[in-house]
């Protein structure tokens, strides 16, 4: 069965502090991506890899920063968490034809 | 640019058909994806085009044109459970590289009804 799995579900965190968001597939997949997705504007892409430690800005890249030093392990990193960062974030991994989510880590920074 | 257009919301009965239209313009089309979505979930996989035609899966059908940028996803038989918003979303190869990166709409919340 595909897996892909997400450090956390729900996360509280201070503006200011540093947030490490966590991704593993156990599909072998070479992509990996890290989406947010608020109301009204859908699902939008952040960061994506397309191999162990190579990474391209997606659309809303500002604030974030990503690593990939394992294949199946792609972590979305907020240096300073800011209040606009509060979503809800969606890894995702994939191949050519097929793209499978993670359950999502629904982020608020207070 | 890119752009994906679907309608906001939609409402259904148990045991009609519905089909939820996609139109998108971009510059490097290699695939159309629609995912399911209930709330508080994350998007789960339904169908993939890259070809003209329709692809039967169970209740749910996808069709795409890419002459037209047009796709529709098609669910029969409906259930109470298909109550969820539907994703469209177009792969695009802008920029080279072999990468899989998806462009989203917004989605269509659909609500089936007794």
């Amino acid at each position: 069965d595909v897996k892909v799995t997400q450090s956390s579900r729900y996360l509280v965190k201070r503006t200011g502090e540093k947030v490490f968001l966590e991704c593993v597939q156990d599909m072998d997949h070479e992509n990996m991506f890290w989406y947010r997705q608020d109301p009204g504007l859908g699902l939008r892409l952040i960061y994506f890899s397309y191999d162990v430690k190579m990474k391209e800005k997606g659309d809303i890249p500002e604030g974030y920063s990503v690593s990939r030093e394992k294949k199946e392990r792609f972590s979305l990193i907020l240096e300073s968490a800011s209040t606009n960062q509060t979503s809800m974030y969606l890894c995702a991994s994939g191949s050519r034809y097929e793209q499978y989510f993670g359950p999502g880590t629904r982020l608020t920074v207070t | 640019g890119q752009n994906i257009d679907q309608p906001t919301e939609m409402t259904a009965t148990e045991g009609a058909i519905v089909q939820i239209n996609c139109t998108y313009q971009t510059s490097g089309f290699n695939g159309l994806f629609w995912y399911q979505q209930h709330a508080g979930e994350a998007p789960t996989f339904l169908s993939y085009n890259v070809l003209d035609g329709l692809e039967e899966k169970g209740r749910f059908s996808s069709f795409l044109s890419r002459s037209k940028g047009y796709s529709y996803l098609l669910l029969k038989e409906l259930q109470m459970k298909d109550s969820a918003s539907y994703l469209c979303a177009v792969r695009d190869l802008r920029g080279g590289g072999a990468t899989n990166k998806l462009i989203f709409g917004t989605g269509t919340l659909l609500a089936v009804q007794p």
